[in-house]
């Protein structure tokens, strides 16, 4: 069974500027997560999708950050634009059950 | 959703068995205790979940006392490979809920 695919892998940008990060889930799953994991810190959710619904996004930045979910399938997570505390590995994660974490993104802003 | 305490690191040898007990005094009735494992540059991986009493799979062994207000995380006979964060989590977890991760315990095993 093929795992949660993120790219890009890593990604260093200025702040002001934007980015976007893809999350593609394991086929079937239904829900689909955005974690933001600062260093030393465990992952906080971001935004929960049911389909393409959002079921949660209460701890999202809105002014500055978005997110979509596709046909209920892939998922995209945008800041616009970067300031230096969003410097952080962001997760994407998908559940029929327990949750299956991709590897993440690790975005460094300068 | 219930707050979780865990200690912030700990220490092993090759080959002990390793507990790491969790406090979560305000859990609900709905509530299921769930475990994660972090590698450093990965994502969490499930360990295991349970609701009482004990659970034990191929990984690891979960015990929940009767109040429920803790749990402890048995990992028998660690190797290198086991050092990473864990990390106790109280909520609707896999039943479809939201996880609300902790700061987890740095679990640090030596040769």
């Amino acid at each position: 069974e093929a795992g949660v695919a993120q790219s890009p892998r890593y990604k260093i940008i200025e702040k002001r500027q934007s980015v976007a990060f893809w999350c593609n889930p394991i086929s079937g799953h239904a829900t689909l997560y955005w974690y933001q994991q600062i260093l030393g810190q465990g992952p906080k959710l971001l935004i929960q999708f049911q389909n393409n619904g959002v079921v949660d996004d209460s701890q999202l930045p809105k002014d500055r950050f978005s997110a979509e979910r596709l046909k209920g399938v892939d998922s995209t997570l945008k800041i616009q634009p970067a300031k230096l505390e969003d410097s952080a590995v962001y997760l994407c994660a998908s559940s029929q059950y327990e949750q299956y974490f991709g590897p993440g993104t690790r975005l460094t802003v300068t | 959703l219930a707050k979780t305490t865990q200690p912030i690191s700990m220490d092993s040898y090759e080959g002990q068995e390793v507990n790491i007990t969790c406090s979560h005094n305000n859990i609900a009735t709905n509530d299921y205790i769930t475990w994660y494992q972090q590698f450093p540059s990965q994502g969490p991986r499930f360990i295991i979940q349970g609701y009482k009493t004990k659970v034990t799979n191929e990984v690891a062994s979960l015990f929940i006392p009767a109040d429920r207000k803790s749990s402890t995380l048995s990992l028998p006979r660690v190797s290198l490979s086991d050092t990473a964060v864990y990390y106790c989590l109280v909520g609707e977890g896999n039943q479809g809920g939201k996880l609300i991760f902790g700061q987890g315990t740095e679990l640090s095993v030596k040769p």
